[in-house]
């Protein structure tokens, strides 16, 4: 079965500190791998995707086959950047699942 | 502007009742999904639809049923809503490819 797992429920880092969540996850066959955000009272939302491999809002995604892992990253965090942040997956069949996701709080 | 529209943002129901929740997508995407969002557990897949008529059971089936008669709305059927059933419902649609799921508003269903 597949499996996303976010183990921070909680993250918290000061403006302009490096910040990476962490996303593992199972799946037998070619998962793809995104994050989605979800700001203060608003929807959720793509944020990357990793067969674009691009940085948006500066944030970046390496997905690791070996360690079955695709961590988000940025540099220096902004205040703005404050939100909770969900790990999901798309297998075979058509369907998607998410982590538990990680509130991640960045102090000024 | 992509739309995906949950009929209600907030409910609330007693045990025992049937309970339906609407969403409808005007991005004519293949895939919808339902989902129940709690705090600590993230997004819990409910059920999801690849097709009209197509339904799967995502990791949570048990207490809900969904409809799928036209490609745009997916419906999610509380049974006999149950105290358990309180919880923050999020409808998603997507291609057939997932390239990116887009959300509702979601609605808050409380069972009383």
């Amino acid at each position: 079965a597949q499996r996303v797992t976010q183990p921070e429920k909680l993250l918290s880092v000061f403006k302009g500190a490096p910040v990476e969540l962490k996303c593992n996850y199972s799946y037998s066959g070619s998962p793809e791998l995104f994050w989605y955000v979800q700001y203060s009272r608003q929807r959720l939302q793509l944020l990357l995707r990793h067969i674009s491999r691009e940085s948006i809002k500066g944030f970046t995604a390496d997905l690791n086959k070996g360690e079955t892992s695709f961590h988000l990253k940025k540099p220096f965090a902004q205040e703005e950047d404050s939100a909770m942040y969900y790990c999901a997956l798309s297998g075979n069949n058509n369907d998607m699942r998410f982590g538990a996701g990680t509130r991640l709080t960045v102090k000024p | 502007d992509v739309k995906v529209t949950q009929s209600s943002r907030y409910l609330v129901k007693r045990t025992g009742e049937k309970v339906f929740l609407e969403c409808v997508q005007d991005m004519d995407h293949e895939n919808m999904f339902w989902y129940r969002q709690d705090p600590g557990l993230g997004l819990r897949l409910i059920y999801f639809s690849y097709d009209v008529k197509m339904k799967e059971k995502g990791d949570i089936p048990e207490g809900y049923s969904v409809s799928r008669e036209k490609k745009e709305r997916f419906s999610l059927i509380l049974e006999s809503a149950s105290t358990n059933q309180t919880s923050m419902y999020l409808c998603a649609s997507a291609d057939r490819r997932n390239t990116e799921a887009f959300f509702g508003q979601g609605t808050r269903l409380t069972v009383v």
